[in-house]
């Protein structure tokens, strides 16, 4: 079946950096994209942009644009995103989805990353 | 940036009831919006998207409807795995509301 399995907890400390892998399975992972949301505890979820698994283009959100890359390894059928300058408020778990362009479907299983020093 | 104003912030209610839930988008989105479901310590489920398609697997008793800027969920008849927050997401520029969590009344 279609799935999504990330990468596991992660604890940094501020302005270090981040990144998390999303691995694909189920669908050729060349045809579809992937998007990248957050959820801050208690607080509603937040897109961060997407990756186009085939030919490796990005759009970020402007929030994260500059601090935010998305890359994937088509030999893996893995997309990644890293988040550099980490400071506390970016506490949150971070999801992956693959979107057909009309369905945000599967998401990961979220993957929390701890900001603290 | 599309804000997306979901209504009301939580709803109690009884299984076997009928639950109406609103979001509304500050500019027109067309029919590009979708319904998910999040259980705690869970990811979100896709209910419905292209405002009225139910996902597949998702049971009929839910239904989405609207276009434009009003949007609706309905749960036909509550059941108890039917508590959790609800979020709706438009896909023209990406935002989401910011949730309606439905509790046992």
């Amino acid at each position: 079946q279609v799935q999504l399995v990330q990468s596991g907890a992660e604890v940094r400390k501020p302005g270090a950096s981040v990144k998390v892998s999303c691995k694909a399975s189920g669908y050729t992972f060349t045809s579809y994209a992937i998007h990248w949301v957050r959820q801050a505890p208690g607080q509603r979820l937040e897109w961060m942009g997407w990756i186009n698994a085939g030919n490796g283009n990005t759009k970020y959100s402007q929030k994260f644009q500059g601090r935010v890359t998305f890359t994937r390894d088509t030999s893996a059928s893995t997309a990644n995103m890293e988040l550099s300058s980490l400071r506390s408020e970016d506490t949150a778990v971070y999801y992956c989805a693959k979107w057909d362009g009309v369905q945000l479907w599967p998401w990961g299983q979220g993957t929390l990353v701890t900001v603290s020093s | 940036e599309i804000v997306m104003t979901q209504s009301p912030a939580t709803l109690s209610v009884s299984p076997g009831e009928r639950v109406t839930l609103s979001c509304r988008a500050s500019q027109s989105i067309s029919s590009n919006l979708a319904w998910y479901q999040q259980k705690p310590g869970q990811a979100p489920r896709l209910l419905i998207y292209g405002a009225s398609t139910r996902a597949t697997g998702i049971p009929a008793r839910f239904s989405g409807s609207g276009s434009g800027t009003e949007f609706t969920l309905t749960i036909s008849s509550l059941q108890s795995e039917d508590f959790a927050v609800y979020y709706c997401h438009q896909y023209n520029n990406w935002t989401f509301g910011q949730g309606t969590k439905v509790e046992i009344k």
